[in-house]
């Protein structure tokens, strides 16, 4: 089955301790990209990736790093956690035009 | 860079009624308008889309028309039932020198289906 697959699904940290979000998908598609979601705001990206080693910020990249070694995995990384990125994030992959999001992670930092 | 902007944030009908949400964008370039639903819970799914190449497409009971001109397009919902409550967004392509580099989404409409 076509999908992307995150994870954790739930996370609550304290602030300044490292984590990361995994993120894989089997499509065997080259853009990937991670976003947040907070109410009001909508779906904003924070970074993507054309490619294998390539990777650009989105429109609120601030307190993120990502990496992508290879085509399947595309890991979100923050490290250090502040209160203000305590949001819902989804990872999504690209064919053409259309995105095939996974199922989101819930992160609350404390 | 594109801008989408999306009315309503909120929208509450009576079961069986029809739903409308708008967008409007901003690129001239854009050809490619997607409508993405959101259940509580899951990630957003690809719903319907439209190419600028038609003004038009139906799947069932949902519709999506396209108006270049103005630069807006429109989701629209027929004979809404308890399943169609969720958040919809609408997109567009970003693009850059070498092509398009995703999508930039709206804010989202809240659709609330009332029994």
């Amino acid at each position: 089955e076509a999908q992307v697959t995150q994870n954790p699904r739930y996370l609550i940290t304290v602030t300044g301790k490292k984590l990361t979000v995994t993120c894989s998908q089997n499509m065997n598609h080259e853009y990937m990209s991670w976003y947040r979601q907070d109410p009001g705001l909508g779906l904003r990206q924070i970074y993507y990736s054309m490619n294998v080693e390539v990777t650009d910020k989105g429109d609120v990249p601030e307190g993120y790093k990502v990496s992508r070694k290879e085509k399947r995995n595309f890991p979100l990384i923050l490290e250090s956690p502040s209160p203000n990125q305590t949001s819902l994030y989804f990872c999504a992959s690209m064919s053409l035009y259309e995105q095939y999001f996974g199922p989101g992670t819930r992160l609350t930092v404390t | 860079g594109e801008n989408v902007e999306q009315h309503p944030s909120t929208l509450s009908v009576q079961e069986g009624d029809s739903a409308v949400i708008k967008c409007t964008y901003s690129d001239s370039a854009s050809n490619y308008f997607p409508w993405y639903k959101q259940e509580l819970g899951k990630g957003p799914q690809l719903i319907i889309d439209i190419r600028s190449n038609v003004g038009e497409k139906k799947d069932q009971r949902i519709a999506v028309t396209l108006n270049k001109t103005a630069k807006h397009f429109s989701l629209h919902i027929t004979e809404t039932q308890p399943e169609d409550s969720a958040v919809y967004f609408c997109a567009a392509p970003v693009y850059s020198g070498g092509g398009a580099d995703g999508l930039t989404f709206g804010k989202g409409t809240h659709l609330i289906i009332q029994p």
